[in-house]
């Protein structure tokens, strides 16, 4: 069984400013890990993903997230937010091994919100 | 990249009414679609796990009877919700994985309200 934990329900943050969005993971199995962010009323889309190699990742709109194995740690950051980074992030994992159909488990999402 | 619609995006159905959501693949073949429920200000709950062709997986908890899935084909799954109540409203989300991939497309969801 796996668990995702995000630390952090809500972030309120300044325009400019970086953020650090946590997450941990539990698991008894290797696995891939991913962030998804949802704007209001809509599906989730894919920032980045961790399936193996450099424990840097990078992804879309100027967000990077960096695994760290022993500490089960799976954190997203960007150096500047904007305004329209304002939306639900999801932190989530999956086995390695496919026999779950690679289903994904949530965390239970952080807010975060850019203020002027 | 791959992408996933479903429609309706939004639906108002009265209590006791059934109601049938449709998730497509439009660019690849989906050998697994998943179904989602999402409470508001909440995380994704996995509703069912569907492989084309089979019988959907449904999580603990779920009521296989109440919500029918159907993945006839390799680009089109289904969710019907049955004699639905209030308590069914909720942000229904499909996703889909190609075969031999790992990863995921998410559909934009569908806003379910039954009165």
């Amino acid at each position: 069984a796996q668990s995702v934990t995000q630390l952090d329900s809500q972030v309120p943050v300044f325009e400019e400013a970086p953020v650090e969005l946590r997450c941990n993971y539990s698991s008894s199995v290797s696995v891939y890990l991913f962030w998804y962010v949802q704007y209001p009323n809509q599906g989730l889309q894919l920032l980045l993903k961790y399936l193996s190699g450099s424990t840097l990742v990078k992804g879309i709109n100027g967000f990077e997230a960096e695994f760290n194995k022993s500490q089960t740690s799976f954190h997203l950051r960007k150096p500047s937010v904007h305004i329209s980074d304002t939306a639900e992030y999801f932190c989530a994992v999956s086995d390695r091994g496919g026999g779950s159909n690679y289903k994904l488990t949530f965390g239970k999402g952080t807010l975060l919100t850019v203020n002027p | 990249g791959a992408v996933v619609s479903q429609h309706p995006s939004r639906v108002i159905c009265k209590s006791g009414t059934s109601v049938k959501i449709e998730c497509r693949s439009l660019d690849f073949q989906a050998t697994t679609m998943f179904w989602y429920r999402q409470f508001p200000k909440q995380s994704l709950m996995l509703m069912a796990t569907s492989n084309e062709g089979s019988k959907a997986t449904y999580e603990q908890g779920v009521e296989k009877d109440k919500f029918l899935i159907n993945h006839a084909s390799l680009t089109l799954s289904t969710l019907t919700v049955t004699s639905a109540h209030p308590e069914d409203s909720s942000f229904y989300i499909c996703s889909a994985r190609g075969g031999g991939s790992y990863e995921q497309f998410f559909g934009p969801g569908t806003r379910l309200t039954v009165l």
